[in-house]
C-alpha cells in the first residue's frame, strides 16, 4: 500500500524558516515525481512545488519562488520542502502527493496524498 | 497561469439525486483535467484523471467528461458518503491550478 506521511509542521515566526518532510513507502520512490500542495484554513487547494523523480527538475508557484526549496533524498524515500522568509499567508496545511504516472517527464494527476501537516506563521 | 472556474460554488442535493459540477479552463487544456473529492479534515482523493478515466476503486456512479476548456463531473445517484467538496485541477501546464471547489451539501 502506498503511504505518504508528512512531518515538520508547527509554529514559525514571520521571516522564519521551517522544513517539511514527506516519508514515502509502498512504491519505488525515485520513479515518480512528487508535489507539494497547500490549503489555507477554510480555503481551496494551491499547488506549491514539484520535483521530478531524479530530482533534476524542480517547479515552483510564483507565490513561493525564491523562498521555498523542494528536494528529495531517494535513498531515504523522503521529500522535503525548505521554507524560509515565511509570511502569514503561508499558513496552511501542506500536503505531499505522488504523481500518477511512472517515469513521466511531465507532471500529471496526484495520487495518493498524505494526511497533511499544519504550518502556522504568527508572532 | 491557467484559471480554473468551477460552478456552482455550492449546491444542496438529496440522496439519489443526479449531480453535475462544471469546470471551465481559461485556455485549452485538451484532456489534462482531474477531479478530486475532499471531506472535512481529510486529504483530497483522486476520482477522475485525464478528464474521463475513473480512478481504481472509485464507484462507477462518478464520471467525467469534456475536453479543451469545458469539463463536467457527474454523480449519477448521490450517496450519503458523497457529501464533500470537489475540486478540478489542470495538469496541462505550470503552475498546475485548481478550481475554487464545489461544496455538495445535504438538502
Amino acid at each position: 500500500e502506498v503511504q505518504l506521511v508528512e512531518s515538520g509542521g508547527g509554529l514559525a515566526q514571520p521571516g522564519g524558516s521551517l522544513t517539511l518532510s514527506c516519508t514515502a513507502s509502498g512504491f519505488t520512490f525515485n520513479t515518480y515525481a512528487m508535489t507539494w500542495v497547500r490549503q489555507a484554513p477554510g480555503r481551496g487547494l494551491e499547488w506549491v512545488s514539484a520535483i521530478s523523480g531524479t530530482g533534476g527538475s524542480t517547479y515552483y508557484a510564483d507565490s513561493v519562488k525564491g523562498r521555498f526549496t523542494i528536494s528529495r533524498d531517494n535513498s531515504k524515500s523522503t521529500l522535503y520542502l525548505q521554507m524560509s522568509s515565511l509570511r502569514a499567508e503561508d499558513t496552511a496545511v501542506y500536503y505531499c502527493a505522488k504523481d500518477g504516472v511512472l517515469y513521466s517527464s511531465t507532471l500529471n494527476w496526484l495520487d495518493p496524498w498524505g494526511q497533511g501537516t499544519l504550518v502556522t506563521v504568527s508572532s | 497561469d491557467i484559471q480554473m472556474t468551477q460552478s456552482p460554488s455550492s449546491l444542496s442535493a438529496s440522496v439519489g439525486d443526479r449531480v453535475t459540477i462544471t469546470c471551465r479552463a481559461s485556455q485549452r487544456i485538451i484532456s489534462y483535467l482531474n477531479w478530486y473529492q475532499q471531506k472535512p479534515g481529510k486529504a483530497p482523493k483522486l476520482l477522475i484523471y485525464a478528464a474521463s478515466s475513473l480512478q481504481s476503486g472509485v464507484p462507477s456512479r462518478f464520471s467525467g467528461s469534456g475536453s479543451e476548456t469545458d469539463f463536467t463531473l457527474t454523480i449519477s445517484s448521490l450517496q450519503p458518503e458523497d457529501f464533500a467538496t470537489y475540486y478540478c485541477q489542470q495538469s496541462h501546464s505550470f503552475p498546475q491550478t485548481f478550481g475554487q471547489g464545489t461544496k455538495v451539501e445535504i438538502k
